[in-house]
This record gives C-alpha cells, sequence and structure tokens, in this order.
C-alpha cells in the first residue's frame, strides 16, 4: 500500500541549512509535495515537485528527487527561528479519485538562535 | 490566508454524540477534501467531494460522511463518537491543473476544526 515515511525531529542552529527527508512507496505519485504545519494553524503548501524532476529550487527552499529509491528531501538555507514548524512530505494518490494526499507524520525542525 | 474557513474552531463532544463541521471552500474550487489530524500523525484522507458527489474515500468507516452544496460549501458528519474520534479535521479546496495522470492538485487547506470526545 502506500506509505510515507520522514525522520520525526531535527534541530538546527539559525543560518544552518536544514535537511529533511521522506521516503514515498507509491511509484506512480506524479506529484510530490512539502507542507509546512505551525502550531494550531493548517496546512500551508511550501512546494512540489512533479515526478520526472529530479531538483526544483525556490529561493531558500531546494527539493531533491531520487526516484529511483524513492528518496524526497527538502532543504531549507540559511534557517531562520521563524522556519520552526512541523513538515510533511506527502504523495498523490492516484487510488483515490486521482487528488487524495498520502501524508508522512511530519518533521519537527526545531531551530533556536 | 488560503480563503478556506472552518467552523467551529473548537468542539467538545461526548462519545456516543454525533458531530457536524463545516467547511467554506476558496471561490472557484469544485472539489473538498476531508482529513483527519491525530495528536502527533499527518493527516489522513477521510474523502473527497466533486461537484457534490463522493468522489473517492479513505479507509474510514461509514459513521463519518459528508455533503457537498452547490456553492460548494461543504460538511463532514460523524456519528456515534468515539473517543479515537478526537483530532483536527482539516478542510481542503482543491484546484486540479491538467489532467488525468498528470494533473496537479493544489489543496488550499482551512485552519481545522479542533474536536475533542470525552
Amino acid at each position: 500500500g502506500e506509505d510515507v515515511e520522514q525522520s520525526l525531529f531535527l534541530s538546527v542552529r539559525e543560518g544552518d541549512s536544514s535537511v529533511i527527508n521522506c521516503t514515498y512507496t507509491d511509484s506512480s505519485s506524479t506529484y510530490l509535495y512539502w507542507y509546512k504545519q505551525e502550531p494550531g494553524a493548517g496546512l500551508q503548501l511550501l512546494t512540489y515537485i512533479f515526478s520526472n524532476m529530479d531538483m526544483k529550487q525556490d529561493q531558500r527552499l531546494t527539493v531533491l528527487l531520487n526516484k529511483k529509491d524513492k528518496h524526497l528531501s527538502l532543504r531549507i538555507a540559511d534557517t531562520q527561528t521563524g522556519d520552526s514548524a512541523i513538515y510533511f512530505c506527502a504523495e498523490s494518490s492516484l487510488n483515490q479519485a486521482g487528488t487524495a494526499l498520502i501524508f508522512g507524520k511530519g518533521t519537527t525542525l526545531s531551530v533556536s538562535s | 490566508e488560503t480563503g478556506v474557513t472552518q467552523s467551529p474552531t473548537h468542539l467538545i463532544k461526548t462519545r456516543g454524540q454525533q458531530v457536524t463541521l463545516r467547511c467554506s471552500s476558496q471561490s472557484g474550487h469544485n472539489t473538498v477534501s476531508w482529513y483527519q489530524q491525530a495528536l502527533g500523525q499527518g493527516p489522513q484522507f477521510i474523502f473527497q467531494y466533486y461537484r457534490e458527489e463522493e468522489n473517492g474515500r479513505g479507509n474510514f468507516p461509514p459513521r463519518f460522511s459528508g455533503l457537498q452544496f452547490p456553492n460548494y460549501s461543504s460538511e463532514l458528519n460523524v456519528n456515534a463518537l468515539e473517543l479515537d474520534d478526537s483530532a483536527l479535521y482539516l478542510c481542503a479546496s482543491t484546484s486540479i491543473h491538467g489532467t488525468g495522470g498528470n494533473s496537479y492538485n493544489e489543496q488550499f487547506f482551512g485552519p481545522g476544526t479542533r474536536l475533542t470526545v470525552l
């Protein structure tokens, strides 16, 4: 079945780079997503990558996709305290009318000054 | 701000009761999805509605049901509440770009309704 795995915690210092990793199982996923959730809030789409791409850069965010290993990573350059949040990796599921998202359990990023 | 609103923000119910949660989707989006996020977990897909019809369902029992209205707003109903139903319920309205296997769906999430079942 479909499954998305993430490491649960990451702690970095302000100004360092953060790398959050994710593995997924559904090779038919066309798009993969990164969402951010701040305390008491809903989910904010950070970025996404199409499955035929290896890399996507968007300002401080870099997404790397290794489709062979079904591995996705999110790199945040120059991490700030405001980046402290839970980050979710998600894959789109074609088994659910094509638009359901399957989420990992989330990685809690803690940024210290 | 995504333009997706949910009500109420918080709700406390007792086991066995029924609850209705509401969602107003972003203007122009005809597809809405509901997710359950238990504490410390990622969101889990409950079901999706497209033009007032259920269009996909996750692994949730029939006591979870929904409605979508002509203005694309939506309700999630849960009957016979259980303690494990305590969670954050998220609504997402969807903008679908492209078709078929290459479709990209951009889901805009509301802030959620925190349901506590005692």
